[in-house]
């Protein structure tokens, strides 16, 4: 069965303090990994899409990364304006429609 | 540009009554899906559209749960009979391709059912 896990659940950072948030995913043949970014009260954005594993993105502090098994969403010196709870999802190989399996998300909290 | 727009933003439903929740997509996105988010979870896949055709709905959880796109561009995900478990934020994603590839959402339409 197509899985994914992201952990931390939840994530306190001082603002300037890096770390990273995982994820993990079992799935049949992937096809694309994603990652969003949810505010309270909003549908998800759009981040970076991963197709293969050795694959990077980058975008300002956010910076994902691919291997087999999972990826790291990493955030050099965070601030405030980083809070939100950030999703990752695959698309398996065994689907043509373009579903995405998602996690159930950590929940970063950057303190100022 | 506009970006994909779900209407009523909240509904509140008495059990047993049926809603009515509108997705607009992005212009010319081939794409749509439709999503439920349960409350500190992640959305789950319930059906996706091609145009007017609907070429998956393996996510929806019952027969109370239907969804149509008669002219391939606003959607309309029907819900017969509200229950309790149905309250969740619902989600509308278009993409201008036919698979893969990034998906833009709506804001969501948050259900209530008391």
């Amino acid at each position: 069965e197509d899985q994914v896990t992201q952990s931390p659940e939840a994530l306190r950072l001082q603002e300037g303090e890096s770390s990273s948030l995982n994820c993990s995913y079992t799935v049949s043949g992937l096809r694309g990994l994603f990652w969003y970014r949810q505010d309270p009260g909003k549908g998800p954005e759009f981040l970076f899409t991963l197709y293969s594993a050795g694959e990077e993105k980058e975008k300002e502090r956010l910076k994902a990364t691919l291997t087999k098994k999972e990826s790291f969403l990493h955030i050099t010196a965070p601030k405030p304006e980083d809070s939100a709870t950030y999703l990752c999802a695959v698309q398996a190989g065994s689907s043509n429609t373009g579903k995405l399996i998602f996690g159930q998300g950590t929940t970063l909290q950057v303190k100022p | 540009g506009a970006g994909v727009s779900q209407s009523p933003r909240y509904k509140v439903a008495k059990r047993g009554q049926d809603v009515a929740l509108r997705c607009d997509p992005i212009s010319g996105h081939v794409s749509l899906f439709w999503y439920q988010q349960a409350l500190g979870q992640g959305p789950e896949f319930l059906t996706y559209f091609q145009n007017e055709a609907q070429l998956d709905k393996s996510g929806l959880p019952s027969d109370r749960f239907f969804a149509e796109r008669p002219e391939g561009s606003v959607s309309t995900l029907k819900i017969q009979r509200t229950q309790q478990e149905d309250s969740a934020v619902y989600l509308c994603a278009s993409s201008p391709r036919t698979s893969s590839y990034e998906q833009y959402f709506g804001p969501g339409t948050r259900l209530t059912v008391t």
